[in-house]
């Protein structure tokens, strides 16, 4: 079974600070790691799919990459702005579909 | 578009009631539904994999005959909690994938959620 695991737990920023969060994983075969923002009360929003290794991909201020050999990838954001605040969550994507996710990293950005 | 709903987003029952949840894909066609269930400061955990028209899988520790799932048709999944106790308290989310995706780069789409509360 893989385990994922999503450090930090929390994080506070000021809005304007750049900021990024770590996800972990074994290095082992998977189909594609996917970033999720989770606002409260919301659906989670798909950010990211990736699959290969050096994978890098961005949107607007938020980019990720993807190191399979290591097994991490790396979420950054650019001058965070209070909008941001969400959980970040992770997943591994494993045959048949099934997501493995972190635990998630809760971000708040104070205005 | 890709947009999941889910309902109802709460509910508060007795122990020893039945309460169906519904999910529905709205603007898609969704071959494959998945269950997951969250339990406080834990992660979004898989519960069953439901693909229309067959007999949902089920992982490891999840009782079939207590979470009873249904997807009988592309748009459409439910999952029955039977028989609720307090210790089936929790959220429960689902997601689903678009009809004819064969990549591994297929993204699932979310509910909302539902808060099941058991008293």
């Amino acid at each position: 079974i893989l385990n994922v695991e999503q450090s930090p737990q929390s994080l506070h920023v000021q809005e304007g600070d750049s900021t990024n969060f770590t996800c972990s994983f074994p290095s082992s075969n998977f189909y594609a790691l996917h970033w999720y923002r989770w606002e409260t009360a919301k659906s989670p929003e798909a950010l990211f799919v990736m699959t290969l290794n050096g994978d890098e991909k961005k949107k607007g201020r938020i980019s990720a990459t993807l190191n399979t050999k290591e097994g991490y990838s790396y979420l950054y954001i650019k001058g965070s702005q209070p909008e941001d605040s969400a959980t970040y969550l992770c997943a591994l994507r494993h045959q048949g579909g099934k997501l493995i996710f972190g635990q998630g990293t809760e971000l708040s950005v104070k205005p | 578009g890709a947009v999941v709903s889910q309902h109802p987003s709460w509910v508060i029952c007795k122990s020893g009631t039945s309460v169906k949840i519904e999910c529905r894909s709205l603007d898609f066609q969704a071959t494959t539904m998945f269950w997951y269930r969250q339990f406080p400061k834990q992660s979004l955990m898989l519960m069953a994999t439901s693909n229309e028209g067959s007999k949902a899988t089920y992982e490891q520790g999840v009782e079939k005959d207590k979470f009873l799932i249904n997807h009988a048709s592309l748009t459409l999944s439910t999952l029955t909690v039977t028989s609720a106790h307090p210790e089936d308290s929790s959220f429960y989310i689902c997601s689903a994938q678009q009809f004819g995706g064969r990549t591994s780069t297929d993204t699932q789409y979310f509910g909302p959620g539902t808060r099941l509360t058991v008293l």
